[in-house]
């Protein structure tokens, strides 16, 4: 299919493991997104990719949370040691041509990644 | 200050009606867009409809138009001839400035249509 793709979608760890979270974007885009939703809450803004430069990450929890797109498209958002507060959906999004300043510049979201903490 | 503000957690409609979600903005930028999105059981994030803060008229896509009130900080989606497919819940988003990077999102609006 040619939208944003996550996997997995769904993910049960045990507190204190580390996890991976993968994003596939829509092919050429160059802005990339992620988010985290808490159950019954909005999506919050966790960090931002333009091609593999990681221009904002205030969004971050903690430092146990870290994100990488070493080539400018994949992108994995890892949690380590994760605490039952990291349960949530991870939404990833892109949208493209990035900060050109074109005024809509909608993001397209993939279906997320459910993960859950026990 | 919350930057998006949805004060409806559940609306129901019924089928073939018109309904309005609410949504008020908080931002002291003169250049932002807001944005509406649906998100069904699913999870995905379904775009809907945008409006730049200097659009002239009112955005409308199909059956989804954008009441926006620039002095009252509002951008209200109407959905009309609600249909069954259109119980999810709704979110109102903002990104501030044209290059903004991060969208900021209300807690969002259940909508049920009820048949």
């Amino acid at each position: 299919g040619a939208g944003v793709s996550q996997s997995p979608r769904y993910k049960v760890a045990k507190r204190g493991q580390d996890v991976a979270l993968r994003c596939d974007p829509i092919s050429g885009h160059v802005s990339l997104f992620w988010y985290q939703q808490a159950l019954g809450q909005g999506p919050e803004f966790l960090t931002y990719f333009q091609n593999e430069a990681q221009l904002d990450k205030s969004g971050l929890p903690s430092d146990r949370f870290f994100a990488e797109r070493p080539e400018g498209s994949v992108s994995t958002l890892k949690i380590q040691r994760t605490q039952q507060e990291d349960s949530a959906v991870y939404l990833c999004a892109s949208s493209y041509p990035g900060t050109s300043g074109r005024p809509r510049n909608e993001q397209f979201f993939g279906p997320g990644t459910r993960l859950t903490v026990l | 200050a919350q930057k998006i503000t949805q004060t409806q957690p559940g609306m129901f409609v019924q089928e073939k009606e018109a309904v309005t979600l609410d949504c008020t903005y908080d931002t002291s930028d003169p250049s932002y867009g807001l944005f509406w999105y649906k998100q069904p059981s699913s999870g995905e994030m379904i775009f809907l409809i945008y409006q730049g803060s200097y659009d002239q008229q009112n955005a409308t896509e199909g059956r989804y138009s954008l009441n926006f009130q620039k002095a009252r900080k509002s951008a209200n989606l109407v959905i009309s001839a609600s249909q069954l497919g259109d119980s999810a819940m709704y979110f109102c988003a903002m990104r501030e400035g044209f290059s903004g990077n991060q969208f900021y999102f209300g807690t969002g609006t259940s909508l049920t249509v009820i048949p």
